[in-house]
């Protein structure tokens, strides 16, 4: 299966909003609400920031969110904070796979 | 408290067969709904899904890694370990294991996977 699609870098200022899209396909963003993003910082192991589409695990800031229309997800990070930049990469169920991930993209603030 | 560590060779050389080692506490792969996946990341590059394996020993691999994998779990030992045979320098990379929650909608789709191990690096030269 291919990689999903992510923007290769965002950015903004603090205290703005910004989202971050992930497309696939019908078989796999598209298919269930099984859409996770994950925040990684230099050197460190991912942690997850959304899964199921739109939920935040315990511990998570709720300027932290996702949802889904079709085949593309979308996490929106609102009131950007310095500690935000990182690379963030959606996941996905893939079928038979199942599991697949996004290509990546590094979120800069300003 | 989920904690999982890798452990394994850092450097192994072209053909070879490399074997990693994930230990965890705070979860038992005896329980219903738990699983352990095998994640991968290239200096500089994109996450990788590599392999999963469920509490009821329902494994899935990467469709384009599948032939090279083999994923097994010592539920007395906590331990899940992960083979790749054939090792190239394009396999260099950051080995990641991660706890991994089933979702129930679909059969061996995962909700997530939280936490993650430190990762390990493994170099592939000659």
């Amino acid at each position: 299966q291919s990689a999903l699609t992510q923007p290769a870098s965002v950015s903004g200022s603090p205290g703005q909003s910004i989202t971050i899209s992930c497309t696939g396909t019908s078989s796999d963003v598209g298919s269930y609400n099984l859409v996770s993003w994950y925040q990684q910082h230099p050197d460190k192991a991912p942690k997850v920031m959304i899964y199921e589409v739109s939920k935040r695990p315990s511990g998570v800031s709720n300027r932290f969110s996702g949802s889904k229309s079709g085949n593309t997800a979308s996490l929106t990070i609102s009131g950007l904070q310095a500690e935000d930049e990182a690379d963030y990469y959606c996941c996905s169920y893939a079928g038979r796979s199942p599991v697949v991930f996004g290509g990546g993209t590094k979120l800069t603030v300003l | 408290q989920i904690t999982l560590k890798e452990s394994g060779p850092t450097l192994v050389k072209p053909t070879q067969t490399l074997t990693l080692t994930c230990t965890f506490s705070g979860f038992s792969l005896s329980t219903s709904g738990v699983g352990v996946g095998w994640i991968r990341q290239p200096p500089g590059k994109a996450l990788e899904w590599l392999t999963l394996i469920y509490w009821n020993d329902d494994k899935r691999y990467s469709p384009s890694l599948k032939s090279r994998l083999t994923i097994t779990k010592d539920t007395s030992k906590n331990q899940v370990v992960l083979t790749m045979t054939n090792m190239d320098p394009v396999d260099t990379a950051t080995y990641y294991c991660a706890h991994a929650r089933y979702s129930g909608i679909v059969p061996a789709a995962p909700s997530s996977f939280d936490p993650w191990g430190q990762g390990t690096l493994v170099t592939v030269s000659s």
